[in-house]
Formats: C-alpha cells, sequence, structure tokens
C-alpha cells in the first residue's frame, strides 16, 4: 500500500540552526500538509499546499517557516532558525481531494529536538 | 473558534470487551469527521470516516456514530484486542477551510488489559 515517507525519522539541532525535513508524499496526491503534535498535546495543522503554492497557514507557521515542492516528488519544511519551542513531532500528509472528503495519509513523522 | 475535544484521555478495558471512545465538536458546520489511531512512534493512521448526512458508519470491528444535535460522535472497537491498544484521535475537516484542513482533538489512550 503506497504510503507517505518521511526523513530523518529524528533531527537534534541547535537553536538558532537551520533544519529542513522531508516528506514524498503518496504519488497520485495532489494536496499536501504539515502539522505537528508536541509531546502529549494535539496534532496541530501548520500549512496547507497545492498546486505549488502555500492554500492556508496557521498562526504558528510564521516568518521562520516555510515549505517547497523542489521536484515531483519531495515536499520539505524548513526552519530558519530553530527556537526550543520548535520541539516536536513534525507529520507530512497527503490527500486526493478536499472539500469534505479530506482523509489525509500521515507519515511516520520526524520528531525535532532542539537544544 | 473551532475546536474538537475527546472526553477521557485514558480509556482502559479488558481485552474482548467492547471500547467506546468519545468527542465533541464545536462548529454545527461541520460535516466530515475521521478517527485515527497513532500507535507509539507513528503517525496518525486512518480508521473510519463518517460525514454529516449520515449517522452510523461501520467498519471491519468498528463504528462511527454521529449525533449533529448534540454535536458529538463515538467511536465504538468491538471485542478490543492487545493490538488495539494506541492513542486515537477525533478530527473534524474546517468548515471554514477548503484545502483539506483537520482540526483534532486530544487524543484517548486505550490501554487493553489482557
Amino acid at each position: 500500500e503506497p504510503e507517505v515517507t518521511q526523513t530523518p525519522s529524528h533531527q537534534v539541532t541547535q537553536m538558532g540552526q537551520e533544519v529542513i525535513l522531508r516528506c514524498v508524499p503518496i504519488s497520485n496526491h495532489l494536496y499536501f500538509y504539515w502539522y505537528r503534535q508536541i509531546l502529549g498535546q494535539k496534532v496541530e495543522f501548520l500549512v496547507s499546499f497545492y498546486n505549488n503554492e502555500i492554500s492556508e497557514k496557521s498562526e504558528i507557521f510564521d516568518d521562520q517557516f516555510s515549505v517547497e515542492r523542489p521536484d515531483g516528488s519531495n515536499f520539505t519544511l524548513k526552519i530558519r532558525s530553530t527556537k526550543l519551542e520548535d520541539s516536536a513531532m513534525y507529520f507530512c500528509a497527503s490527500t486526493t481531494e478536499v472539500g469534505g472528503n479530506e482523509k489525509l495519509f500521515f507519515g511516520s513523522g520526524t520528531q525535532l529536538s532542539v537544544l | 473558534g473551532e475546536s474538537v475535544g475527546l472526553h477521557l484521555p485514558t480509556l482502559s478495558v479488558q481485552e474482548g470487551d467492547n471500547s467506546i471512545i468519545n468527542c465533541a465538536y464545536s462548529n454545527s458546520a461541520s460535516d466530515y469527521f475521521i478517527w485515527y489511531k497513532q500507535e507509539s512512534g507513528k503517525g496518525p493512521q486512518f480508521i473510519i470516516d463518517i460525514r454529516s448526512n449520515m449517522d452510523k458508519r461501520q467498519g471491519q470491528r468498528v463504528t462511527v456514530l454521529l449525533n449533529k444535535t448534540v454535536k458529538h460522535l463515538s467511536l465504538q472497537i468491538a471485542a478490543t484486542q492487545p493490538g488495539d491498544s494506541a492513542v486515537y484521535f477525533c478530527a473534524a475537516a474546517s468548515p471554514s477551510s477548503n484545502t483539506g484542513k483537520l482540526i483534532f482533538g486530544q487524543g484517548t489512550t486505550l490501554q487493553v488489559k489482557p
């Protein structure tokens, strides 16, 4: 069964450093997302991406965050200057359609630890 | 604003019993709901979904019930097995968004006792 894959599974970085989290969505999907989950808390929406542009972003997704689909398969989340509070599990997700049928498929996540 | 919440942070059941996990949502315009299962170290896995034009939907050993009057949905797992131990999230499609954004609840940890 096709799945969303994320790399790396764990990323440790120093505060102030840039990190790039990588995702390969399911191949025929058109809508892509990043969510995050701080330990013990709910899964939170960060950003949605469609047709090579951001379609929606949350208040968490400030100027330090950016997303890119550099080629036909990868979807990346960049955090320009990491903060301690960015430590979380980051999930990539994708789906084929929206508008009342948002069955998102999630990757296994990247655990980001900012020291 | 929109919110989705679960009633119990932890549910402990005996193997073989039925489990019921409850969830409430705030926005009466929400029209699509999903239950996800999250095992330790993994991403949320789709279990079952339901649209607001339905009251009930059944899958393999799982049933989702939707009560739009009180803005409540539940996930029922029949004959709970040790492999069902996980955190369960309900999520609602944001009616104010057409981008596929999901609003997640807090999560209920299901513990299955042998």
